[in-house]
């Protein structure tokens, strides 16, 4: 069965600085994608970044950087330059690119509060 | 405003009604999710329609539970009987279908919060 673990229920950042979300996922299949995702207090899921199991690069997108590492099954989101609007729950998600559905399997998230 | 819609944004119902969700999807888009989402976890799937059939439903969705996407244009989301444990934010997505890549990224619409009394 696929799971997205995200270990961290909270995370504190000041204002301008690095931070490293974490994420782990389980699944036998060789093809699937990882996904993060925003979600403030209003509620909608805003999409950040996305990672191929076949990219050979990290993905980046802005100030949001993806560090994937394949063997250790490891997906961790890195925000630079932290902002007072990243405050956020950020969840992690994967789908199996094969499945036809293409259902999200999403991770329990992580607050993340940023200190000015 | 062409992102995804969904109406109400609140719900409050007595236990034993019944509630119907409606979303909007994107227009372009042939695929729609509906997710639930309780608090202090991350969505969970129900179900998925391509264009107006329904191809996937998750073990979650009980026979209280019905979706229907006529003409594959909006989905409507019953619940029958409601039971406080039906409590959650219940999410819309939609999207193209899946690049060869898998990156084809599901817009999600602001959710509509169910509570049951």
């Amino acid at each position: 069965a696929q799971k997205i673990t995200q270990t961290q229920p909270g995370m504190f950042v000041q204002e301008k600085e690095a931070v490293t979300l974490d994420c782990t996922y389980d699944t036998s299949d060789q093809s699937y994608g990882l996904f993060w995702y925003k979600q403030p207090s209003s509620g909608e899921m805003i999409f950040l970044i996305y990672q191929g199991s076949y990219d050979e690069q990290n993905a980046t997108e802005g100030r949001y950087s993806l560090n994937f590492q394949k063997a250790r099954k490891s997906a961790n989101l890195v925000i630079s330059a932290s902002q007072l609007g990243d405050s956020a729950m950020y969840f992690c998600a994967m789908r199996l690119i094969y499945n036809q559905g293409g259902k999200l399997i999403f991770g329990q998230g992580t607050e993340l509060s940023v200190k000015p | 405003d062409t992102g995804v819609s969904q109406d109400p944004r609140h719900k409050i119902t007595k236990r034993g009604q019944n509630v119907t969700f409606r979303c909007d999807p994107i227009s372009e888009h042939n695929r729609l999710y509906w997710y639930r989402q309780t608090l202090g976890q991350g969505p969970e799937f129900l179900t998925y329609f391509q264009n107006e059939a329904q191809l996937e439903k998750s073990r979650l969705l009980s026979d209280r539970f019905s979706a229907e996407r006529p003409k594959g244009s909006f989905s409507t989301l019953e619940i029958q009987r409601t039971e406080q444990g039906d409590s959650a934010m219940y999410l819309c997505a939609s999207s193209f279908p899946r690049g060869s890549r898998g990156n084809n990224e599901q817009f999600f619409g602001p959710g509509t919060r169910l509570t049951v009394l």
